[in-house]
């Protein structure tokens, strides 16, 4: 069975830092990937998708992340974090073709004013 | 637009009773449509899951059941709840295999 992992399950860090947040998953084919995020007292929002062709995407609120194939890895970024960031991030993976994304543990991300 | 709704927003049940939750979507046809729950530090583990009417597929064996009595509606019930049904459970929906899922507002459900 396919497995998602996501390295960070605390980060917290002070506004204006950089924010990595690492997501691997472990099957070998074609894959659909995503990051949501969930504001406190919120839905699951997406922040951003990758399913073909450029593997840098770009989500809303300044996120983006790299899809590289050959570390079968979806790590999401953002260059300077703001306060209202703080929240809780998962990643997610679907085979190709497949109904049903299986989604990381989450890691939950706490920006200090 | 599509619309995805998810009652009630919390429960507190007695250990013994019946659940049942609703889910229903608005603005498209033939949806996909999930039931996970979230666990705190565990993320959302894929309870059910179904791709037409009466059509349901389960992950994990458990205490709980889902039915599809309508294209756009989801039901998760149980007969008899147990303390270790407590925790919150998501509502979603994606329109095909080439799509992200949507999730609603939840239910935090607490078996007293």
């Amino acid at each position: 069975a396919q497995s998602v992992s996501q390295h960070n399950h605390h980060v917290i860090l002070s506004e204006a830092a950089s924010l990595e947040l690492g997501c691997n998953y472990s099957y070998g084919g074609t894959v659909n990937l995503f990051w949501y995020v969930q504001y406190p007292g919120q839905h699951l929002q997406l922040l951003l998708k990758y399913f073909s062709g450029d593997p840098l995407v770009k989500g809303i609120k300044g996120f983006e992340a790299e899809f590289i194939k050959s570390k079968f890895s979806f790590n999401l970024r953002k260059p300077s974090v703001q306060w209202s960031d703080t929240a809780e991030y998962f990643c997610a993976v679907k085979e190709g073709g497949s109904y049903i994304p299986t989604f990381g543990r989450g890691t939950s991300l706490i920006v200090h004013p | 637009s599509q619309t995805i709704h998810q009652w009630p927003a919390t429960l507190v049940q007695p250990v013994g009773s019946p659940l049942s939750l609703e889910c229903t979507v608005e603005g498209t046809s033939n949806p996909n449509l999930y039931w996970y729950r979230q666990a705190a530090g565990r993320g959302l583990q894929l309870l059910f899951y179904s791709v037409g009417i009466g059509q349901i597929s389960s992950e994990v064996p458990q205490n709980l059941s889902a039915s599809r009595p309508q294209d756009r509606q989801f039901i998760l019930s149980s007969k008899k709840l147990l303390l270790s049904d407590s925790g919150f459970y998501l509502c979603a929906w994606s329109k095909d295999s080439h799509t992200e899922a949507f999730f609603g507002q939840g239910t935090r459900l607490t078996v007293v």
